[in-house]
Parts: C-alpha cells; structure tokens; sequence
C-alpha cells in the first residue's frame, strides 16, 4: 500500500535550519507530485509548496519562497523539505502528503514531524 | 488570492444526526474543492475532492455537493468516529479553510 515515513522530532534554536524527509513506498515515486504542509500547534493546515519528484521542479507559497527548499533522491524514493532561518513561529507538525491525479488534492500523508523552534 | 471560510466554527450534534458544514470561496474555484477529515493527533485524511467525489475507502455517509463559491460537506448520519475537525481546500493556491470542528452534544 501507499506509504509515506516521515523522519523523527526535531529541537532547533531560532536561526538554525531544519531538513524533514519523507520516504516514499507502495507506489512509482516519480509520478506524483509531494507537497508539504504545516499545522502550527492548535491551528489550521497551511500549505508551504511542492516538488515534482520527476524533474525536480519546485513551486513554493509566496510566504516561503527564499526560506523553504524542496529536493528529493529518487535512489532512495525520499523526499526533503528544509527551512532556515527558523523563528519560534514555525514551531509546527510538517507533513508531506502526495498528489492525486494531478489536481493538488493531497492523499495519502505522512505522519507527520513536529519541530521546535526554541532558545 | 482565493480565501476560503468556513462555517459554522463548531458544530455540536449527537450521533446518527446529519451534518451539513459549509465552505465559501472568495471568487469562483469551479468545483476544485476537496475536504479533509483530522481527527486528534493524526494526519489529515482526505474525504472528497473535485467537490463531490468521494476518495478511496470512504463511507457513502459522506457527500460533497456546490460548485463556483458555496460547497458543502454532508454526512448523512453521524457515527462515533465521524467527530472530528474538517478541512476545505482549493487547489489553485493550494489554501484550506480555517476548520470546522464537528463535535458530540
């Protein structure tokens, strides 16, 4: 079945960076687009940008853009999503969640990672 | 930028009611609309998309139904696992709506 692992629980300072992979199985890994999203704890989903794991094409939310960078190895079927310049407002649970047909809805998702960001 | 609010914020019912969530757009998505299901803890899972499609596996309880500005999330007779925070989402910027939290009266 369609599977996605995400790597585990991460504790940084503000202005470190972050890199989040997300291990891909049960299907082609370069025939769907990977997104990312964020939920902010008690909060709603917020959608930070994808990658095609084909080409290695980008697309990221205006908010993001010179902060967040998508790359994947598709050796290994794994996606990564890392953010710099980290503030304790992007404390968060990061998911990836793959693509279907095409059209930016978002199934199945990881489990998710939770960052910290704190002195 | 496409804005989409939901409504109402909570919505309290017992099981085996209906519910009916809303969610409007700020300009005409077509009928690019998909709904989320997150229960506590968990990933989100995704229910319908296209509006009114359901996705793999998901109980025929659940409907989508709008198109253009006002959708809509049914589902027909509430079941115990069915409490939860639902999720709208358009696809052109990839934005969701601010939740709607679905809980047991």
């Amino acid at each position: 079945q369609v599977q996605l692992v995400q790597s585990g629980a991460e504790v940084k300072k503000p202005g470190a960076s972050v890199k989040v992979s997300c291990k891909a199985s049960g299907y082609t890994f370069t025939g769907y687009y990977m997104h990312w999203v964020r939920q902010a704890p008690g909060q709603g989903l917020e959608w930070m940008g994808r990658i095609n794991p084909n080409s290695g094409g980008t697309n990221y939310a205006q908010k993001f853009q010179g902060r967040v960078t998508m790359t994947r190895d598709t050796s290994i079927s794994t996606a990564y999503m890392e953010l710099s310049r980290l503030r304790s407002d992007d404390t968060a649970v990061y998911y990836c969640a793959r693509d279907v047909l095409w059209r930016n809805w978002f199934d199945p998702w990881g489990q998710g990672t939770l960052v910290t960001v704190s002195s | 930028e496409i804005v989409l609010t939901q409504s109402p914020a909570t919505l309290s019912l017992s099981p085996g009611e209906r519910a009916t969530l809303s969610c409007r757009a700020s300009q005409s998505v077509s009928s690019y609309l998909a709904w989320y299901q997150q229960k506590p803890g968990q990933a989100p899972r995704l229910l319908i998309y296209d509006a009114s499609n359901r996705a793999t596996g998901i109980p025929a309880r659940f409907s989508g139904s709008g198109s253009g500005t006002d959708f809509t999330l049914t589902i027909s007779s509430l079941e115990p696992e069915d409490f939860a925070v639902y999720y709208c989402q358009q696809r052109s910027n990839c934005h969701f709506g601010q939740g709607t939290r679905l809980e047991i009266k």
